[in-house]
């Protein structure tokens, strides 16, 4: 079955550093655009950044230099290192796969609750 | 930077009625790129509409896509209960992907 499973969510202060993982099931991250996506509490959702099939990354402005995507090949994981933490980045973080033939974010994760507070 | 804009904000409908959603682009997108997605309270989005008017696998009928260049339209026919949730369209023509702030259907 294909799928995708985040964890490594928490709790962290302002100004600190997390990583969250994305591993997935029934194909392989590394021949796939892989994208993060956000929801803040009630609010609608924030494309953060993709990796794509070469290993071109891309950020939204919001978060670009303060967070990082990776994958690991091996381990079919793609993650989400985040630093510099601020209040405003608390929120669910979905991994999702962006299919090239539909040209659209086909698979989700069920997400992971990142809460930035002291 | 393309913003994406939705309307209504929030819809009220009674099951069987009709549902029409807008999503405007502030400059032209390909269809190609242009997707629908449905989310419920707790759950992920999952995609309901690719290239504008494609139904991703598994999507029912009652659902359609259309438009073009900047004007863009999510269709749902004969609302059931299951229907109601939030919809939201995205552009992945260029970065930042954005998504538009969402539409809300609710039970009237």
């Amino acid at each position: 079955e294909v799928q995708l499973a985040e964890s490594g969510g928490g709790l962290i202060q302002p100004g600190g550093s997390l990583r969250v993982s994305c591993v997935a099931a029934g194909f392989t991250v590394s021949g796939n655009y892989m994208s993060w996506v956000r929801q803040a509490p009630g609010k609608g959702l924030e494309w953060v950044s993709v990796m794509h099939s070469g290993g071109t990354t891309d950020y939204a402005d919001s978060v670009r230099g303060r967070f990082t995507i990776s994958r690991d090949n091996p381990k079919n994981t793609v993650y989400l290192q985040m630093s510099s933490l601020r209040a405003e980045d608390t929120a669910v973080y979905y991994c999702a796969r962006w299919d090239s033939g539909n040209r659209a974010l086909d698979i989700w994760g069920q997400g992971t609750m990142v809460t930035v507070s002291s | 930077e393309i913003v994406l804009t939705q309307s209504p904000g929030t819809l009220s409908l009674s099951p069987g009625e009709r549902a029409t959603l807008s999503c405007r682009a502030s400059q032209s997108v390909t269809s190609t790129y242009l997707a629908w997605y449905q989310q419920k309270p707790g759950q992920a989005p999952r995609l309901l509409i690719y290239g504008a008017s494609s139904r991703a696998t598994g999507i029912p009928d009652k659902f359609s896509g259309s438009g073009s260049g900047t004007d863009f339209t999510l269709t749902i026919s004969r609302l059931e209960p299951e229907d109601f949730a939030v919809y939201y369209c995205q552009q992945y023509v260029s970065s930042p992907y954005s998504f538009g702030q969402g539409t809300k259907l609710e039970i009237k």
